[in-house]
């Protein structure tokens, strides 16, 4: 069985341009959670995706948003990017939200 | 909200000697319990996890115990080696909504002399 597959490994952006992040789950599996990464902030919660709708929500400026395809896969989108959104981003997919949760390899994004 | 604090930050031991990582957390309808590794520019990988309803899991040379009157958790690994080296997460589910948010502790570097 694949793992979790994230599209871009890495990323270079400039500041004030936008960014989408791709993330294809474990087949079968229908929760997809979104984690920055950082080295100050360790692991946090973005946001929680199952059966297209998003039912859990960090505590992350709307410039962060996502959403989810029929086919499970999800995109994350940042907006108006900032230095500080540099980060490793992680998506996670387990089968409903509740159980054993497996990691992509992450996404580097740089802002500069 | 939930809150998950792990000790030690850093943990430097010797070949075949024993690791344990401790977390605290604060919400008492946490219900699931994961640990993950992650080895520098890898992907964070669960290693062993544990509901409420358990209070110790083992396998192998590694184990978690899990204390909800305390509201502690801990991972044991035993006659660790080099290959244990990484930066090792607790987490925890919260219950009710929370469906997919897992919440991290710090993180503990591992690291195993040999």
């Amino acid at each position: 069985k694949a793992g979790v597959t994230q599209t871009p490994r890495y990323l270079i952006k400039t500041r004030g341009q936008q960014v989408t992040l791709s993330c294809s789950p474990i087949s079968g599996h229908r929760s997809v959670s979104w984690y920055q990464q950082t080295p100050g902030q360790g692991l946090q919660f973005l946001f929680e995706y199952f059966s297209e709708t998003q039912r859990n929500k960090g505590n992350f400026p709307g410039r962060f948003s996502g959403r989810q395809f029929s086919n499970s896969r999800s995109e994350m989108n940042v907006s108006t990017l900032e230095l500080g959104d540099s980060a490793l981003y992680l998506c996670a997919s387990s089968l409903e939200g509740n159980t054993e949760a497996f990691f992509g390899q992450g996404t580097r994004l740089t802002v500069v | 909200g939930e809150n998950v604090e792990q000790h030690p930050s850093t943990l430097s031991v010797q070949e075949g000697d024993s690791a344990v990582i401790k977390c605290t957390y604060s919400d008492s309808a946490s219900n699931y319990f994961p640990w993950y590794k992650q080895e520098l520019g890898k992907r964070p990988q669960l290693i062993i996890d544990i509901r409420s309803n358990v209070g110790e899991k083992k396998d192998q040379r590694i184990a978690v115990t899990l204390n909800k009157t305390a509201k502690h958790f801990s991972l044991h690994i035993t006659e660790t080696q080099p290959e244990d080296s990484a930066v090792y997460f607790c987490a925890l589910l919260a219950g009710g909504t929370s469906y997919g948010k897992l919440t991290f502790g710090q993180g503990t570097i591992l690291t195993v002399h040999p």
